[in-house]
């Protein structure tokens, strides 16, 4: 079975310093790995994904994800935090395989502070 | 990009009365779509996976008959909350994907349906 753990319910951030969001998965096989943002009463907007290749992984608005394979990690970031990146953000895994289920973290709410 | 849309964005309606939910792909023909569900506060819980075609295969713990769900064409999936219940109250997600020879099978979310039953 798969998983996915956000350990963070919360991260805050004050505007223009770095910014992490956590997440770990665990997968069978191979993994992909996605990163989404939800605004409130929104649905989710893709952000970034890693199939393959390069362990760091370049998203929309400036976001970042590093693929740590030995430390199962899949780590959000930004080198500069804006006000407007305040939203709920999730990550999620499929495995490769067949089967396209797939599992979202709890998410974690980040809160930029002017 | 892919787009997929949802409609109503929200609803309101009576306990005992049912719901319908599109889903659409506007721009790509979606093979597999799916039903998520998310409470406030909490992660999406899939509910069920649909393939064009053939019947819903849905997740341990939801309810077949009230949670009836139809994908009769290759950009059009709907599902329709029968006999509803406050309890049914939430934020209904669909996503839908593209199933073709080399693509990586992504997933491309719709923005969601606040359901509220009286």
């Amino acid at each position: 079975a798969q998983s996915v753990a956000q350990p963070e319910d919360q991260v805050n951030v004050a505007e223009g310093n770095p910014l992490t969001v956590k997440c770990t998965y665990s997968v069978s096989g191979n993994p992909y790995l996605f990163w989404y943002v939800q605004y409130p009463n929104r649905g989710l907007q893709f952000l970034l994904k890693y199939i393959t290749g390069d362990n760091l992984v370049k998203g929309s608005y400036g976001f970042e994800a590093e693929f740590n394979k030995s430390q199962t990690s899949f780590h959000l970031k930004k080198p500069s935090a804006l006000v407007s990146d305040s939203a709920l953000y999730f990550c999620a895994v499929r495995d490769m395989g067949g089967y396209q289920k797939v599992t979202f973290g709890t998410g974690t709410k980040l809160q930029v502070i002017p | 990009g892919a787009v997929v849309s949802q409609h109503p964005s929200w609803v309101i309606c009576k306990s005992g009365t049912s719901v319908k939910i599109e889903c659409r792909s506007l721009d790509f023909q979606a093979t597999t779509m799916f039903w998520y569900r998310q409470f406030p506060k909490q992660s999406l819980m899939l509910m069920a996976t649909s393939n064009e075609g053939s019947k819903a295969t849905y997740e341990q713990g939801v309810e077949k008959d009230k949670f009836l769900i139809n994908h009769a064409s290759l950009t059009l999936s709907t599902l329709t909350v029968t006999s509803a219940h406050p309890e049914d109250s939430s934020f209904y997600i669909c996503s839908a994907s593209e199933a073709r020879a080399g693509l990586d099978n992504e997933q491309f979310f719709g923005p969601g349906t606040r359901l509220t039953v009286l």
